[in-house]
């Protein structure tokens, strides 16, 4: 079975924190994604990376970054935390194929206060 | 344009009823376009998928209809379940840039028993 692992479930941080949001893969993909979930909002991109050390804007960058220097691993980095960027955040990754199916992590629901 | 536009925004039919899903697009060159079904506490999964040279698609009780020349898909699940009650999500990608995924804003989708 494919598996998505988000490090946390639920994460409380106060304003100003930089915060990590890790994520790993098992399957060897070469894609790596972090999007963001608000409702009404469907699923926003935030970066995503196509190989280790290789990284792209997406949508909504502005307050993030991110980081690959594993293949199985991708990190999200917020580097000073404000509250309205409490939201869940989800991890996926897949191949670089032609219609390639995304998988995705469970989530992490992060809370700044 | 990038957008994809999903709707209703929520839905709530009997057991057995036929709820549909609409989604429009924009980017023509768009080459794949999945459905993702999300359960409270999951992330998203990977429910059905069509690519645009095909009109329709069926797996199990899940339909997809594609229309190319309005831009527009939609998703039809047939004998409804309380169990399909979740949250579904149209997307669209192009492997060109890196299969990123673009979400539509989801539909809350209630089964009544």
């Amino acid at each position: 079975d494919v598996k998505v692992t988000q490090s946390s479930r639920y994460l409380v941080k106060r304003t100003g924190e930089k915060v990590f949001l890790e994520c790993v893969q098992d399957m060897d993909h070469e894609n790596m994604f972090w999007y963001r979930q608000d409702p009404g909002l469907g699923l926003r991109l935030i970066y995503f990376s196509y190989d280790v050390k290789m990284k792209e804007k997406g949508d909504i960058p502005e307050g993030y970054s991110v980081s690959r220097e594993k293949k199985e691993r991708f990190s999200l980095i917020l580097e000073s935390a404000s509250t309205n960027q409490t939201s869940m955040y989800l991890c996926a990754s897949s191949f670089n194929d032609l219609n390639t199916e995304a998988f995705f992590g469970q989530g992490t629901r992060l809370t700044v206060v | 344009q990038q957008q994809v536009k999903q709707s209703p925004q929520s839905l709530i039919v009997q057991k057995g009823g036929i709820p549909i899903i609409n989604c429009a697009y924009e980017n023509t060159a768009f080459d794949y376009f999945p459905w993702y079904q999300q359960f409270p506490g999951k992330g998203p999964a990977l429910l059905i998928a069509i690519r645009p040279d095909v009109s329709e698609k069926k797996e199990g009780r899940f339909t997809i209809s594609f229309n190319k020349s309005a831009k527009q898909f939609s998703l039809h699940i047939m004998d409804s379940q309380p169990g399909d009650s979740a949250t579904y999500f149209c997307a669209a990608s192009l492997m060109e840039y890196g299969n990123k995924l673009v979400f539509g804003a989801g539909t809350i989708l209630r089964v009544k028993s």
